[in-house]
């Protein structure tokens, strides 16, 4: 069964250093997403992406993120200088049609900013 | 602002009952509903989803309930087993044009055996 996959599963980092989440959408999909969940809290929307540019962005995804798809298959994440409060799971998401909420999820990057 | 609203936070059933748990919008732009599963360390995986144009959906043992008037849905679990518990979230999203999926809080399901 096709499925998302994310590296890394764990990511611990400095305050103020780059991270880059990476995910591996579903092969044959067009619209990947980044959510992030606060550990206990709920799944909030960050990012969509379509035709190698952003679809739509929450208030969340600030001047301090950024995605891309640099080849045909990955799609990252990149936070330029993290903080305590980014400290979160990270799932990436992929879907096959537009207008859909069928999403399908990673298993998530847990990313700790000490 | 919370865009959906989802109770209880916590539930815990016997192997057997019928859980309930509820969600509630103010978007009149929503129009695809569904509902998450997420065990412990995996990402969430649809379950289940209903569009406001039917009041109820079913699939094997998981029933979604619409009510548009009151814009209120919830999803009804039939026969709970143990392997139900898990944390389900409600979500919401606007019409074609949109993409982000507004999720509820989420509740914790245990089944007890």
């Amino acid at each position: 069964e096709p499925e998302v996959t994310q590296t890394p599963s764990h990511q611990v980092t400095q305050m103020g250093q780059e991270v880059i989440l990476r995910c591996v959408p579903i092969s044959n999909h067009l619209y990947f997403y980044w959510y992030r969940q606060i550990l206990g809290q709920k799944v909030e929307f960050l990012v969509s992406f379509y035709n190698n540019e952003i679809s739509e962005k929450s208030e969340i995804f600030d001047d301090q993120f950024s995605v891309e798809r640099p080849d045909g298959s990955n799609f990252t994440l990149k936070i330029r200088s993290t903080k305590l409060e980014d400290s979160a799971m990270y799932f990436c998401a992929s879907s096959g049609r537009a207008g859909t909420g069928e999403l399908f999820f990673g298993e998530g990057s847990r990313l700790t900013v000490l | 602002q919370q865009q959906v609203k989802q109770s209880p936070q916590s539930l815990i059933v016997q192997k057997g009952g019928i859980p309930i748990i509820n969600c509630a919008y103010e978007n009149t732009a929503f129009d695809y509903f569904p509902w998450y599963q997420q065990f412990p360390g995996k990402g969430p995986a649809l379950l289940i989803a209903i569009r406001p144009d039917v009041s109820e959906k079913k699939e094997g043992r998981f029933t979604i309930s619409f009510n548009k008037s009151a814009k209120q849905f919830s999803l009804h679990i039939m026969d709970s087993q143990p392997g139900d518990s898990a944390t389900y979230f409600c979500a919401a999203k606007e019409g074609n044009s949109g993409y982000a999926l507004n999720f509820g809080k989420g509740t914790s399901l245990l089944v007890t055996p």
